[in-house]
């Protein structure tokens, strides 16, 4: 199995609090990913990041901000959660050359009451 | 843009029965289709993946694809199915040199004994 982990594992929180999620990798791939998963849509990119610093927006962003100060960890900040934010995310990682081959980590099961 | 659908979002097969998941994509240019599979409270797990060359690949625990070009499928099979095959399938897709995966919604496979 790839090394990536993901903590917390499960979080429940209020509306409008603060939460960060964080995804680390032990096989210093270049690429890093934050996915949400919800019923019926399947996984819809987050934000994503091909390098230290270097990230980019994927189709669901609004609400989410991310962070990559160091090859191995990538953060995703909700800045004020909301109901609507209540999914499972997952992280992902992918090498260079085979950014194509995607590898998950456990996921984060995120309540937003 | 490229995009998958996964027709069926529920599929039952009895135990030792064929398994058939269905995919299809739309893309102006020759994709890379990928099959992952979500085992309960898991990530996702790349199951099988095709780029260029032959049309058949095999994948993990006796799964395989075709890359039907004239149909744009690109349908799962395994010829007996397995309690262990009891999972979420995802079927994705990207083009060469696009480090983003899009992916359908998702078939929850059920076996019946």
């Amino acid at each position: 199995d790839a090394g990536i982990t993901q903590s917390p594992r499960h979080k429940v929180t209020e509306t409008g609090t603060p939460v960060t999620l964080r995804c680390h990798q032990t096989e210093n791939h270049r690429y890093m990913y934050w996915y949400r998963q919800d019923p019926g849509h399947g996984l819809r990119l987050i934000h994503y990041s091909y390098g230290v610093k270097d990230t980019d927006k994927g189709e669901v962003s609004d609400g989410y901000s991310v962070s990559r100060s160091k090859t191995e960890d990538f953060l995703l900040t909700l800045e004020s959660a909301t109901s609507s934010q209540t999914s499972v995310y997952f992280c992902a990682i992918s090498a260079q050359g085979r950014q194509n081959e995607q590898y998950f980590g456990p996921g984060t099961r995120l309540t937003v009451t | 843009a490229q995009s998958v659908t996964q027709l069926g979002s529920h599929v039952s097969v009895s135990e030792g029965a064929l398994v058939l998941l269905r995919c299809n994509y739309s893309s102006s240019v020759p994709p890379y289709l990928f099959w992952y599979v979500q085992y309960p409270n898991q990530g996702l797990q790349l199951l099988l993946k095709y780029t260029t060359g032959a049309t058949l690949v095999k994948g993990i625990n006796g799964f395989e694809a075709e890359f039907k070009k004239s149909e744009t499928s690109f349908h799962l099979t395994k010829p007996s199915a397995h309690m262990s095959d009891a999972a979420e399938y995802f079927c994705a897709v990207t083009l060469f040199g696009n480090e983003k995966l899009t992916f359908g919604t998702g078939t929850r496979l059920t076996i019946i004994p």
